[in-house]
């Protein structure tokens, strides 16, 4: 059992809009602005996506952003595309005995 | 731009260590800018941190795994390494088949940068 709660699916058609949450308790999530998500497409390694909550790498879209209240946080992909198609996992600081912790993963379709 | 390479062996027996290296390249992994972290997941299934090491060599480690890892630096060859044992009576189990990553780890800012993954089977 994860140490944080996705839905375990997410749809959308392209153009759209779709959030995933991420719940956790006030020792991860709710504790620290340290939520990361990570996008994995089949066979690959998982890509971060987005990092301290809101923030973005360089390269990954606009389209994809963070956000956070209490203990859940949340990813918004707008204006769908095919190739957003994947699964997504948070991941949260959960103090200095336990650096990182992680959802159980949202497969995201692409209508 | 930094680039990670799992090696090891695909094929552990339950009695046996399970000992996996990542390999650095475009960066040193004595930086200082990153900690190195290693990550898994069973086939089908999510994402687990197994630990991280800070440049200086202090580690940290997944509570439910904390008895059974070690992950040491190497800088002389610019990598780093995973061993998980089995501890007394406890052996590998299927629970240990996995694709292993290693990462570059920032408490507060996630894993960046992945290896490609490695697949470890235990069985016998």
């Amino acid at each position: 059992q994860s140490a944080l709660t996705q839905p375990p699916s997410a749809s959308g058609s392209p153009g759209q809009s779709v959030t995933i949450s991420c719940t956790g308790t006030s020792s991860d999530v709710g504790g620290y602005n340290y939520v990361s998500w990570y996008q994995q497409h089949p066979g690959e390694a998982p890509k971060l996506m987005i990092y301290e909550v809101t923030k973005r790498p360089s390269g990954v879209p606009d389209r994809f952003s963070g956000s956070k209240s209490g203990n859940t946080a949340s990813l918004t992909v707008s204006g769908l595309q095919a190739e957003d198609e994947a699964d997504y996992y948070c991941s949260s600081y959960a103090g200095s005995n336990n650096l990182a912790v992680f959802g159980g993963g949202t497969k995201l379709t692409v209508l | 731009q930094l680039q990670l390479q799992e090696s090891g062996p695909g094929l552990v027996k339950p009695s046996e260590t399970l000992s996996l290296t990542c390999t650095v390249s475009g960066g040193s992994i004595s930086s200082g800018i990153y900690n190195w972290g290693w990550i898994r997941q069973p086939p089908g299934k999510g994402l687990e941190w197994i630990g991280s090491i800070h440049f200086t060599g202090t580690t940290y480690y997944n509570p439910s795994l904390k008895s059974r890892v070690t992950i040491s630096l190497h800088t002389s060859a610019n990598s780093f390494s995973l061993t998980l044992s089995s501890v007394t009576a406890v052996s590998l189990t299927a629970a240990d088949t996995a694709v292993y990553y290693c990462a570059t780890h920032h408490p507060g800012r996630g894993f960046h940068y992945w290896g490609q993954g490695i697949l470890v089977t235990v069985s016998s």
